[in-house]
């Protein structure tokens, strides 16, 4: 079937420890995101992806990073400068046609994060 | 710029009674508006969207929107609710100008959580 795959879906992680969230799609999009989820907040956008090799800060980028080697797979590292990691992150794609699919994200199914 | 109001944080409602989830918008070009399900602990999926043509749009699961441009809303109803349409409720919206060529991005409501009692 097509989709996201998000891994693992829970993940704690220890102080002063990175970790990396995966997002793979094979949906043959072009466009992937990730968005931070916490209660009563909405969705915020931590980075986004338009195309292979390139990506830009969204809006609370401070503490991740990200790469798009492949387009298929985009991956969000939650480094140790990130002080409050614990929230639920959502991976999602798009297909950057001008058709009638304009910018519906399709969502992976999560992966929680906790602080031990 | 673009931003979405969710008017209601929670709406709870017995089950086959209406409900309406109400959604404004503010932006000062033409967009694309979308309703999106997330039920616990899992992701959005999409409810459905207003691109262009009709102002009455249906969705999935009996969920019906209507575009309303004087009055930039887009509130979301359905005429009969079941106990599985519990779930968070999120309106987006996104730039359709041709400004914003491919980089569509969404700007999104708060969420509004409907709880369905029997």
């Amino acid at each position: 079937d097509g989709g996201i795959t998000q891994s693992p879906k829970y993940l704690f992680r220890k102080e002063g420890q990175n970790v990396t969230l995966s997002c793979e799609q094979n949906l043959n999009h072009d466009a992937m995101y990730w968005y931070r989820q916490d209660p009563g907040q909405g969705l915020r956008l931590i980075y986004y992806s338009q195309i292979v090799n390139d990506f830009q800060k969204g809006d609370i980028a401070e503490g991740y990073s990200v790469s798009r080697e492949k387009k298929e797979s985009f991956p969000l590292t939650v480094t140790s400068a990130q002080k409050n990691p614990t929230a639920f992150y959502l991976c999602a794609s798009s297909s950057r046609s001008v058709g009638s699919a304009k910018n519906i994200q399709y969502f992976g199914a999560g992966t929680r994060l906790s602080v031990l | 710029a673009q931003s979405v109001t969710q008017l209601d944080s929670q709406v709870p409602v017995f089950e086959e009674a209406p409900v309406e989830l109400r959604c404004n918008y503010s932006s000062s070009v033409s967009v694309y508006l979308f309703w999106y399900v997330q039920y616990p602990n899992q992701g959005l999926q999409l409810l459905l969207k207003y691109l262009s043509g009709s102002t009455l749009v249906k969705g999935i699961n009996g969920f019906e929107a209507e575009f309303n441009k004087s009055q930039t809303s887009f509130h979301l109803r359905k005429p009969s609710v079941h106990i599985s349409d519990t779930a968070e409720y999120f309106c987006a919206v996104s730039d359709a100008g041709p400004a914003a060529g491919n980089n569509r991005k969404l700007i999104w409501g708060l969420g509004t959580s409907l709880a369905v009692n029997p």
